[in-house]
């Protein structure tokens, strides 16, 4: 069975400082994982994915994502967080499938 | 085009009422989704099409039934819901031929209330 567990339910974080948006995983296989943001009322949008190579991801928007297999983790990064990128953040993970598991969401929230 | 189309975007229902939701993509994914989201949860997954075929059902109630005319629709049929299935339906699609590696591009969504 796999599993995606981000520990935070909400961040908190200042306009101009960096972000972390946490994101663990357990699988058997290789690990294909995610990162979709939500905004308010809107379906989930594609940031970034990890499928092979560098550990280090870009993604839509400046964000990034590290992948460190020994952590089993893939945090969502970003230098400098924005008002706008104020949303809901799902990872997800497909092993042998194509079927996503997801997170349970974390609310981030920006303050001016 | 990488938009997923979905209609309508609010749906107010009775109990004794048929409707339905629909979804359109024009990128040649094969699979398509369904998928249950209560506010501030992550999607819960209901159904999958593949190549136009009912692949996944996870467990859900006969008042939903789904429908993937073509390659480029899915519909979900709705009858004597309850006010428990209120929430935001999600379409989604993503191609079949990278296992584990799809991105699945999502639809803005339905926002159904069940009176």
């Amino acid at each position: 069975a796999q599993s995606v567990a981000q520990p935070e339910d909400q961040v908190n974080v200042a306009e101009g400082n960096p972000l972390t948006v946490k994101c663990t995983y357990s699988v058997s296989g290789n690990p294909y994982l995610f990162w979709y943001v939500q905004y308010p009322n809107r379906g989930l949008q594609f940031l970034l994915k990890y499928i092979t190579g560098d550990n280090l991801v870009k993604g839509s928007y400046g964000f990034e994502a590290e992948f460190n297999k020994s952590q089993t983790s893939f945090h969502l990064k970003k230098p400098s967080a924005l008002v706008s990128d104020s949303a809901l953040y799902f990872c997800a993970l497909t092993g042998g499938s194509y079927i996503p598991t997801f997170g349970r969401g974390t609310s981030l929230i920006v303050h001016p | 085009d990488t938009e997923v189309t979905q209609t309508p975007k609010h749906l107010v229902m009775g109990m004794t009422n048929k409707k339905s939701l629909k979804c359109e993509q024009h990128m040649g994914h094969r699979a398509m989704y369904w998928y249950k989201q209560k506010a501030k949860k992550p999607p819960e997954l209901m159904f999958v099409y593949s190549y136009e075929k009912l692949s996944i059902n996870e467990s859900v109630p006969s008042r939903f039934s789904p429908e993937c005319p073509n390659s480029s629709l899915l519909n979900l049929h709705l009858h004597a819901l309850q006010p428990e299935d209120s929430a935001l339906y999600l379409c989604a699609s993503s191609p079949v031929d990278m296992v584990g590696r799809t991105t699945q591009y999502f639809g803005p969504g339905t926002r159904l209330t069940v009176l």
